[in-house]
């Protein structure tokens, strides 16, 4: 069954501590995305990989690191910097030349 | 329609109706629109697409019309259905250096379907 998956659903954060959000996909796609969605808004873009070993910020960068070893994986993890951590987070894969990007289930992050 | 605020836009139909979205986009340049679907704690579903050298395209029970004068895009889902109701997001899209397309969403707005 081929597609994008996130884990966990849930994932809880201490004050101070980082956490890692997972994201696969084994839909062969070049680029990934990472974005942040907060109630009643629309999605806003963390950070993007076109290529692996390569990503760019997007327009909420600060507080989030990533990293893209593999095609298919592409981890955020959520700094101690991120002072306002709670959301729902969305990743999503396309192709390089393919416009339509397809996304995970989603991770929700709550602050303990 | 979407708009600039706290609380999500909501557009509530009676089932077998049919639903009109609205989207004003901002970049002149964009020139490719989606529409998702998001059901609730779910991530959004792709519905359909269109280029800015088309005004219209037609899918299954959804239309899309985009209008580059004013910077509008709409989606219309005909004979409205319970499993209809979601929150429906649009999204502009322009080329990154690299390739890829970034998009920009909207803010949603969410349909109710009435049985």
């Amino acid at each position: 069954d081929g597609g994008i998956t996130q884990s966990p659903k849930y994932l809880f954060r201490k004050e101070g501590q980082n956490v890692t959000l997972s994201c696969e996909q084994n839909l062969n796609h070049d680029a990934m995305y990472w974005y942040r969605q907060d109630p009643g808004q629309g999605l806003r873009l963390i950070y993007y990989s076109q290529i692996v070993n390569d990503f760019q910020k997007g327009d909420i960068a600060e507080g989030y690191s990533v990293s893209r070893e593999k095609k298919e994986s592409f981890p955020l993890t959520v700094t101690s910097a991120q002072k306002n951590p709670t959301a729902f987070y969305l990743c999503a894969s396309s192709t390089a030349t393919q416009e339509t990007q397809y996304f995970g289930p989603g991770t929700r992050l709550l602050v303990l | 329609g979407e708009s600039v605020g706290l609380h999500l836009p909501t557009l509530s139909v009676q089932e077998g109706d049919n639903s009109i979205i609205n989207c004003a986009y901002s970049n002149s340049a964009s020139d490719y629109f989606i529409w998702y679907k998001q059901e609730s704690g779910k991530g959004p579903q792709f519905i359909i697409d269109i280029r800015s050298n088309m005004d219209k395209r037609q899918g299954q029970r959804v239309t899309v019309l985009l209008n580059k004068t004013v910077k509008h895009l709409s989606l219309q889902i005909a004979a409205t259905q319970p499993g209809d109701s979601a929150v429906y997001f649009c999204a502009e899209n322009t080329h990154a250096s690299g390739g890829s397309y970034i998009p920009t969403f909207g803010r949603g707005t969410s349909l109710i379907v009435h049985p």
